[in-house]
């Protein structure tokens, strides 16, 4: 059965460091998604993407955050200059229409130090 | 705010017991997902519904759109069903969800 990968599934780095995390989407689906869960926290929202542009951002996707889909199979998401509170684990998802139900990766646990 | 509430926050139940999680969502949504996380972190889809009620083995999602509730029934629970569930709602102009604090379900043997 076709699934949402991510790597790495745990990334440690130091505060100010840039980290790339990066997710491979089912491969016929059109709508990919980031969200974060700080630990003992809900999962919030960070990104929607869809027509290679995003279509929704919260407000902690600040201008530290970008996402990109470099060649029609990974989609990823780039920390510019990772902050303590940026420790959380990382979801990708992704789904065929915006509606439908959503495809959960793993997760990458991102460690700030 | 959150849009998104759920009760309990946490649930101990009995081996074969029946289990309900209540949601209350906003107004204004395309759709409403029931999520389970297991202990490791990962985000299982279990239902997405829009209206009714729908079933897949021993779990049954409702939802009232008047009054913008929906219920996760488990029937005869066992411990593998022991996790977080969250709803989460979806609305299409923002494309995203928007998720609840989730419910943390023991079930004891």
């Amino acid at each position: 059965e076709p699934e949402v990968t991510q790597t790495p599934s745990h990334q440690v780095t130091q505060m100010g460091q840039e980290v790339i995390l990066r997710c491979v989407p089912i491969s016929n689906h059109l709508y990919f998604y980031w969200y974060r869960q700080i630990l003992g926290q809900k999962v919030e929202f960070l990104v929607s993407f869809y027509n290679n542009e995003i279509s929704e951002k919260s407000e902690i996707f600040d201008d530290q955050f970008s996402v990109e889909r470099p060649d029609g199979s990974n989609f990823t998401l780039k920390i510019r200059s990772t902050k303590l509170e940026d420790s959380a684990m990382y979801f990708c998802a992704s789904t065929v229409r915006g509606y439908n139900e959503q495809f959960f990766g793993p997760g990458t646990r991102l460690t700030v130090l | 705010k959150n849009e998104v509430e759920q009760s309990p926050q946490n649930l101990t139940a009995q081996e074969g017991e029946f289990i309900t999680i209540n949601c209350s969502y906003s107004v204004g949504i395309s759709a409403l997902h029931w999520l389970q996380q297991h202990p490791g972190g990962g985000i299982v889809s279990l239902f997405m519904l829009s209206s009714g009620k729908k079933k897949h083995g021993r779990l049954i999602a409702t939802i009232n759109i008047q009054e913008k509730h929906s219920s996760l029934h488990i029937t005869a629970s066992h411990p593998r069903d022991s996790a977080v569930y969250i709803c989460a709602e979806y609305k299409a102009a923002g494309n995203k969800l928007t998720f609840g604090g989730g419910t943390r379900v023991l079930v004891k043997p």
